[in-house]
């Protein structure tokens, strides 16, 4: 399985955060895509997952600003946050579960 | 949420010789159908994390026997038998047994 992703890397205080990461060599069935991110120097944070049917499970933290969707005509999941701060400045990374991830996207939120 | 602590936080290894972190839970890492969700990954320098070990012990597709994880509970241990240059990154321990999903705080690894 391969994943790539894409989005806006530079983006002002309240404005919105999407992201989309691509499956290749992968059937959507049956597993949990996710996203995490890590600030720069620190650890890493689970933001969300959804599955097939579209079910979702979100970190109660980011949970009001954050939506999830998936595309599985495209093989596709995204990532929508609202309200950015600069706190929100981190490498998101799309993943298949916690065992494969993207290459990561550096998002940086600035005036 | 679960908190993970992870010690040491960084680690100078003489290549050849073996390493270890621990990762300790402030809750059971055990789920109610008896597996325990305790995961390890390395992230080497500029790359997104790759999963080590799943599952307390269970070595991820394509890992090296060089990695092996063990404990139970709350306290748990990634041991390096062997350090290679290939080794060096920071090892993050994460808990998959209730939602939101949480890391340790990593342990940088460096070769002397």
């Amino acid at each position: 399985v391969q994943l790539q992703q894409w989005g806006a890397g530079l983006l002002k205080p309240s404005e919105t955060l999407s992201l989309t990461c691509a499956v290749y060599g992968e059937s959507f069935t049956d597993y949990y895509w996710s996203w995490f991110r890590q600030p720069p120097g620190k650890s890493l944070e689970w933001i969300g997952e959804i599955n097939q049917a579209a079910n979702t499970n979100k970190n109660p933290s980011l949970k009001s600003r954050v939506s999830l969707s998936i595309d599985t005509s495209k093989t596709q999941f995204s990532l929508m946050m609202t309200s950015l701060t600069a706190a929100d400045t981190a490498v998101y990374f799309c993943a298949k579960g916690v065992s494969r991830w993207g290459p990561g996207t550096l998002v940086v939120v600035s005036a | 949420d679960i908190v993970l602590t992870q010690n040491p936080v960084s680690l100078s290894v003489t290549p050849g010789q073996p390493a270890s972190i621990s990762c300790k839970s402030s809750q059971s890492l055990v789920h109610g159908n008896g597996n325990t969700y305790l995961y390890w990954f390395l992230q080497r320098p500029g790359q997104s994390p790759q999963l080590l070990i799943y599952e307390v012990s269970r070595l991820f597709t394509g890992v090296s026997d060089r990695f092996s994880g063990s404990g139970s509970g709350t306290d748990f241990t990634l041991m390096i038998s062997r350090v290679e240059a290939e080794d060096v990154g920071v090892y993050y321990c994460m808990q998959g047994v209730s939602l939101p999903l949480t890391f340790g705080g990593g342990t940088r690894v460096d070769i002397e």
